[in-house]
């Protein structure tokens, strides 16, 4: 089983700043990465898909780069509405999996 | 663009079985599958199943034993059942939409989902 791995577990910003998020996978997975945002009390939202492409209708502060292993969702400057949790997901194998999540917080 | 709403008991007891339901509203949409998703403080976002649009389903080898999903003839209404629960099974259960413009196993439509807590 492919273990995916979120870092930091929060991160502390203030809005207007650039929140850089890592999603790490045990073994190579290719491209089939993607990435969601929860707001409290609502469901997930995908954000970005196969690691850089965005969803419809996601502004474009939101940009997801990597390959392989190693992968980054990077909010360009953070807006109010952007503090969330985030969620890297995997697609190369059924069931598709998630990571544990990364809260970007209001500093 | 459709709406899908999770529906059913909040409340279940240990050894009987979960039973929603996600219903379509707001206009019929597309899909390639429905997939019934599950998220817990402990155990996060976790990927139960999903019936595909010709009825044929696919389930988590962990939870393959206790789940089934299906769904009406016209497509507007999806169940899941999951049997023979505990209080490990509590959690807030989501349907969601494996959209026909995206690569396979994304979800870009979410239910609001609905929270079922496994007690007696």
């Amino acid at each position: 089983e492919i273990v995916l791995t979120q870092s930091p577990a929060t991160l502390s910003l203030s809005p207007g700043e650039r929140a850089t998020l890592s999603c790490r996978a045990s073994q190579s997975v290719s491209i089939y990465l993607g990435w969601y945002q929860q707001r409290p009390g609502q469901a997930p939202r995908l954000l970005i898909y196969d690691a850089s492409n965005r969803a419809t209708g996601i502004p474009a502060r939101f940009s997801g780069s990597g390959s392989g292993t190693d992968f980054t969702l990077t909010i360009s400057s953070l807006e109010p509405e952007d503090f969330a949790i985030y969620y890297c997901q995997l697609r190369s194998n059924w069931p598709p999996t998630f990571g544990q999540g990364t809260r970007v917080e209001i500093k | 663009q459709g709406q899908l709403r999770e529906s059913g008991p909040g409340l279940v007891k240990p050894s009987e079985t979960l039973s929603l339901t996600c219903t379509v509203s707001g206009g019929s949409i597309s899909f390639y599958s429905m997939t019934w998703i599950r998220q817990t403080p402990e155990k996060g976002l976790e990927c139960l199943g999903n019936i595909y649009y010709d009825g044929s389903t696919k389930y988590s080898p962990s939870l393959k034993s206790r789940v089934t999903i299906s769904a009406d003839t016209s497509k507007t209404q999806f169940s899941l059942r999951l049997r023979s629960v505990t209080a490990a099974d509590t959690a807030v259960y989501y349907c969601a939409r494996e959209g026909e413009n995206y690569p396979r196993w994304y979800f870009d439509l979410w239910g609001r989902g609905t929270l079922v807590t496994v007690s007696s």
